[in-house]
């Protein structure tokens, strides 16, 4: 049974970082693209950022390009978000997603975690 | 880059059926999509990737209730014998190799 769990949401204030982490179990987590996609309250899907299978391979929506980095490590089927220069728009539930590919570029999500709630405020 | 619009909300009776339209931009009619339903308070799930053709593959224990559909830029999600469990919010989703990943807007289905 796959299964992701994401921690390392929380509050924290304009201009400042987070790094959150989904841990997946029940498949060969190096051998698909991982991605994280968000959720505003009362808003839609966002797509966030992709990284490749093999990790060498990383891509980001403009919104968060140069403020969010994604990596993963292989060895514990980890993937990480580290969220600097926040701002009160990036307030969102963050769900891990595993693609249907191995990558390097997303395609769709056939599994996604629980999410986790950042909320960037004063 | 693809924009796919949907209907913000439908609505249908238990026991019968409801087809949603996730429509795709001028321009990117072949594009396959995916279908997500998201539960009130929970994670989205996926449906099923819907191609063109109107050919399919459906998610992991997703019932036969659910099917999927093409017509030109249109794609469709079919849900026969609604039950209560079906109301929610459901996304489709596109990828391209320069935008990467674009969700429509949802559409919020209401069993009556």
């Amino acid at each position: 049974e796959v299964q992701l769990v994401e921690s390392g949401g929380g509050l924290v204030q304009p201009g400042g970082s987070l790094r959150l982490s989904c841990v997946a179990s029940g498949f060969t987590f190096s051998s698909y693209a991982m991605s994280w996609v968000r959720q505003a309250p009362g808003k839609g899907l966002e797509w966030v950022s992709t990284i490749s299978g093999s990790g060498s391979s990383t891509y980001y929506a403009d919104s968060v390009k140069g403020r969010f980095t994604i990596s993963r490590d292989n060895s514990k089927n980890t993937l990480f978000l580290q969220m600097n220069s926040l701002t009160v728009e990036d307030t969102a539930v963050y769900y891990c997603a595993k693609d249907t590919s191995p990558g390097p570029k997303p395609e769709d999500f056939d599994f996604w975690g629980q999410g986790t709630l950042v909320t960037v405020s004063s | 880059q693809p924009v796919l619009t949907q209907s913000s909300s439908a609505s249908a009776s238990l026991g019968s059926s409801v087809k949603l339209t996730c429509t795709l931009s001028s321009g990117h009619s072949t594009y396959f999509i995916a279908w997500h339903q998201q539960q009130a308070g929970k994670a989205p799930r996926y449906l099923m990737r819907l191609k063109h053709s109107g050919d399919y593959n459906k998610g992991s224990g997703i019932p036969d209730r659910f099917s999927g559909s093409s017509s030109g830029a249109d794609r469709y999600l079919t849900i026969s014998n609604l039950q209560s469990e079906d109301e929610a919010d459901y996304y489709c989703e596109t990828w391209d190799r320069n935008t990467y990943v674009v969700f429509g807007g949802g559409t919020r289905l209401t069993v009556l």
